[in-house]
């Protein structure tokens, strides 16, 4: 059966340090994968999708960048972070079905406070 | 633009007592909608997929329902361990595989 797995379960950082948030799939190849942000108040906003490896695409300017280097590690980062960062950091994937539509399955979520 | 808006934001409810939430869309051509349950500090839990006009599906005590414009998730003799926020989404023909989400509902279901 398909997993996924996404760590830390909590962050607390400071200002201007860097980030590395880490997501994994187990059990099925070439997923389409998902960073979104969660705000409170805000819904879930989507930051980058990425349908291979190496393909990323950004749907929200700001200091995050994301990257896939294996087909099934999604990896979230910043160089410096602002206290906008905060929030709840939530990995998915779907699979690819051209025409058919299917529904994410996501991680347990990373909560990172920037102080 | 496409948009999606989940009303009530927040309902309280005695255990027993049937209600529904709504999910209202305006979208450029609808490929999919999607109900989650998400309880605090976890990731949404899949729910329902619907995908035209007509189509109901049902789980337990839920029931999800979608017309052109709008999508009801039934909540039928509510649980106290229904309580959480109930997300809606949706894939459109112009958002690739991405999904649109909705704020939320908030359902809180006291004994």
């Amino acid at each position: 059966s398909q997993t996924i797995h996404q760590w830390p379960a909590t962050l607390v950082q400071p200002v201007g340090s860097p980030l590395s948030l880490e997501c994994t799939v187990e059990g099925t190849s070439n997923p389409n994968l998902y960073w979104y942000r969660q705000a409170a108040g805000r819904g879930l906003q989507l930051l980058f999708y990425s349908v291979g490896i190496g393909q990323i695409s950004s749907e929200v300017p700001q200091n995050l960048s994301a990257s896939r280097p294996q087909d099934r590690q999604f990896i979230l980062s910043s160089k410096k972070l602002l206290l906008s960062d905060s929030g709840f950091y939530l990995c998915a994937w779907n699979i690819p079905g051209g025409d058919r539509v299917y529904g994410y399955t996501f991680g347990s979520g990373t909560r990172l406070t920037v102080v | 633009e496409d948009q999606v808006t989940q009303s009530p934001e927040a309902l309280r409810l005695q255990e027993g007592e049937s209600s529904s939430l709504n999910c209202s869309y305006t979208v450029s051509g609808l490929r999919g909608l999607f109900w989650y349950r998400q309880d605090p500090g976890k990731g949404p839990e899949f729910l329902f997929t619907l995908y035209s006009a007509g189509e109901e599906k049902e789980k337990e005590r839920l029931k999800a329902t979608l017309t052109k414009k709008e999508s009801f998730l039934h909540i039928t003799a509510p649980k106290p361990e229904d309580s959480a926020t109930y997300l809606c989404a949706v894939q459109t023909n112009q958002a690739g595989t991405a999904l649109i989400f909705g704020k939320g509902t908030t359902l809180s279901v006291s004994s």
